[in-house]
């Protein structure tokens, strides 16, 4: 089975500064690993994934992440965020066989201050 | 690009009636899910479906619920019994072939039990 993990519920941060969202997961077996971002009052969106390969990925909106096995994490990073950037930030995890079902952390809402 | 819709975007019903929540998955994928997501909490897996029956479900997914791939495109959630505590976001989501393709989610329908 696998679980996800968001340490912070909420972040604030000013505009143009950057932004690390946490996110670590446990699991038996190998996995792949997920962003979803939700804005208010719409379904979630999928901002990158891990698969396998180059541990660094990016993915929409100048968001990246990087895949660390040795620590079990899987951090969102953006060098410099703006106002739409806020929203709720879930980070997901899916084990490796085709009935595995996706399974989402508790989310982190990000918000950014002028 | 081919999305995920859901019908109705939002829902109110009695405490005790039935209610069915209705989807339509993208047209080439074949692994069907809904997750439910209360107001202000995580988003919870409920059930996941492939091959006309249903693969995995959450402890959440009691008697109560039911689902069903009517025709080639529907894919509907449906509640018998409707209690309070049902009164939750519903997302749908599809995705492809592949162990690591992300699922696609529908914009949710909001159910209200009163």
């Amino acid at each position: 089975a696998q679980s996800v993990t968001q340490l912070d519920s909420q972040v604030p941060v000013f505009e143009e500064a950057p932004v690390e969202l946490r996110c670590n997961y446990s699991s038996s077996v190998s996995v792949y690993l997920f962003w979803y971002v939700q804005y208010p009052n719409q379904g979630l969106q999928l901002l990158l994934k891990y698969l396998s390969g180059s541990t660094l990925v990016k993915g929409i909106n100048g968001f990246e992440a990087e895949f660390n096995k040795s620590q079990t994490s899987f951090h969102l990073r953006k060098p410099s965020v703006h106002i739409s950037d806020t929203a709720e930030y879930f980070c997901a995890v899916k084990g490796d066989s085709s009935a595995s079902k996706i399974i989402f952390g508790s989310g982190t809402r990000l918000s950014i201050r002028p | 690009e081919p999305e995920v819709t859901q019908t109705p975007s939002h829902q109110v019903t009695q405490m005790g009636q039935e209610v069915i929540l209705r989807c339509v998955p993208i047209s080439n994928h074949l692994y069907f899910y809904w997750y439910r997501q209360i107001l202000g909490q995580k988003v919870e897996f409920l059930v996941s479906f492939y091959n006309n029956e249903i693969s995995e479900k959450s402890e959440i997914f009691d008697d109560q619920f039911s689902v069903e791939r009517p025709d080639g495109s529907n894919f509907t959630l449906k509640i018998r019994s409707t209690k309070l505590e049902d009164s939750a976001m519903y997302f749908c989501a599809s995705r492809g072939e592949g162990l690591g393709s992300p699922l696609h989610f529908g914009n949710g329908t909001r159910l209200t039990v009163t």
